[in-house]
């Protein structure tokens, strides 16, 4: 009964290196969601996932990568990490539903300080 | 004018009390809406959806009003466990992404 799991859960790291969030989740859902938080903007979505090889921007893609290969697995690549990036990352994810009442199941969350 | 817009607080209220909240939302095409809690350092998790015919889940009642674009909770007889960080989501027809609010954070007093 793992559901959504993230790591690492803390992440430090230096400006302009490369850095992988990842995000696994046990459900088979279809959707997944990388979000950062920050104080002040709240939730803001940086890509999503329909399903397996399809993704597409949200309203901060700038600087990320994403990819997904497989269905359980959304990997969040920093390319050249910026101090502008420190933030709290949440992964999610959800299955439509007839209703559309689906709810997003979000994993613990990645802290990430760039120095 | 933003999305999704929440009074941040913080709210500080004492234990027993009513306290509400509301949310207004710029698109009149969104068709589903959420209550998310997120404590302290935690996650989001869903707290209540958001129905057209208004919804109760104990103490909790959330209201929808499209005419005038905003969702609102309530909840009576607070209790400590009740503070946190509640967030308002709104989520257009036909899609999977949403727009969370900031927030409004919650602080009950004993």
């Amino acid at each position: 009964d793992a559901g959504i799991t993230q790591s690492p859960r803390y992440k430090i790291t230096e400006t302009g290196r490369q850095v992988t969030l990842m995000c696994h989740q046990t459900w088979s859902h279809s959707y997944m969601f990388w979000y950062r938080q920050d104080l002040g903007h709240g939730l803001r979505l940086i890509y999503y996932s329909a399903a397996a090889d399809i993704t597409d921007k949200g309203e901060v893609p700038d600087g990320y990568v994403v990819s997904r290969s497989k269905t359980e697995n959304f990997p969040l690549t920093l390319e050249s990490a910026t101090r502008s990036q420190t933030s709290v990352y949440f992964c999610a994810s959800s299955e439509p539903g007839l209703a559309g009442e689906e709810t997003q199941y979000f994993g613990p969350g990645t802290r990430l300080l760039v120095l | 004018r933003k999305e999704v817009e929440q009074d941040p607080g913080p709210f500080n209220v004492p234990e027993g009390a009513t306290v509400a909240f509301n949310c207004t939302y710029s698109n009149s095409a969104s068709q589903s809406f959420f209550w998310y809690r997120q404590d302290c350092r935690k996650e989001p998790k869903l707290l209540m959806s958001v129905y057209s015919s208004g919804n109760e889940d104990g103490r909790f009642t959330a209201q929808l009003n499209r005419a005038s674009q905003y969702i609102s909770l309530l909840i009576r007889d607070s209790k400590l466990s009740d503070s946190a960080t509640y967030l308002c989501v709104v989520r257009p027809g036909g899609y999977q992404k949403v727009t969370f609010g900031i927030g409004t954070k919650l602080q009950v007093i004993p």
